[in-house]
């Protein structure tokens, strides 16, 4: 079955500085895609970057890279010069397998930027 | 982005009463979804679709049932709303090249 983990809760991290949020996933499909979503407190889900599985350069977005080592079946989130308005929830979420095409979703680890 | 509307935003009922919530798309995606969102929980599917009337369970479905009569529309119906219930929910379509999902702004649902 398919399992996403985040193991940091919640993090800290100074301003113009950068973050990176852990997130490792099980999966027997051979073919499949790692995705990270922000929600900030105002409620909604803001799609950052997409991993697919046999790409072989590490996907980036902005600010955001995507730091994939499939042979250790991580997918961490690097965020390059935090910003203020970077606080917020992040999740890491990995395709469900089989014909849903659903995404299954880690617990997620809540960023806090400190001024 | 992808159009999507759910309705209502915000909700408050009482045990017992039941609930319907709605998704709207404007993208012509086939494939729409339903999660919740509980603290310490992420999001965890509840129901979903793959065309006009194909609904399939997702991994929360207990006292959830949906319909999709038209392919814009995607509805969540709580037949007998229960406090466990009390939840965000979140409709969700997908973009079929990488799979990617599109969320509404959510519902917030409180029974009382």
């Amino acid at each position: 079955a398919q399992k996403i983990t985040q193991t940091q809760p919640g993090m800290f991290v100074q301003e113009k500085e950068a973050v990176t949020l852990d997130c490792t996933y099980d999966t027997s499909d051979q073919s499949y895609g790692l995705f990270w979503y922000k929600q900030p407190s105002s409620g909604e889900m803001i799609f950052l970057i997409y991993q697919g599985s046999y790409d072989e350069q590490n996907a980036t977005e902005g600010r955001y890279s995507l730091n994939f080592q499939k042979a250790r079946k991580s997918a961490n989130l690097v965020i390059s010069a935090s910003q203020l308005g970077d606080s917020a929830m992040y999740f890491c979420a990995l395709t469900g397998g089989g014909s849903q095409g659903n995404l299954i979703f880690g617990k997620g680890t809540k960023l806090s930027v400190k001024p | 982005d992808a159009g999507i509307t759910q309705s209502p935003r915000h909700k408050v009922t009482e045990t017992g009463t039941p609930v319907t919530l709605r998704c709207h798309q404007t993208e012509n995606h086939r494939y729409m979804y339903w999660y919740r969102q509980d603290p310490g929980h992420g999001l965890r599917l509840i129901h979903y679709s793959y065309g006009v009337k194909d609904t399939d369970k997702g991994e929360v479905s207990d006292g959830y049932s949906v319909s999709r009569s038209k392919t814009e529309d995607f509805l969540l119906t709580l037949e007998s709303a229960t406090s466990s219930q009390t939840s965000v929910y979140f409709c969700a379509t997908r973009l079929a090249l990488t799979g990617e999902l599109f969320f509404g702004e959510g519902s917030r649902l409180t029974v009382l």
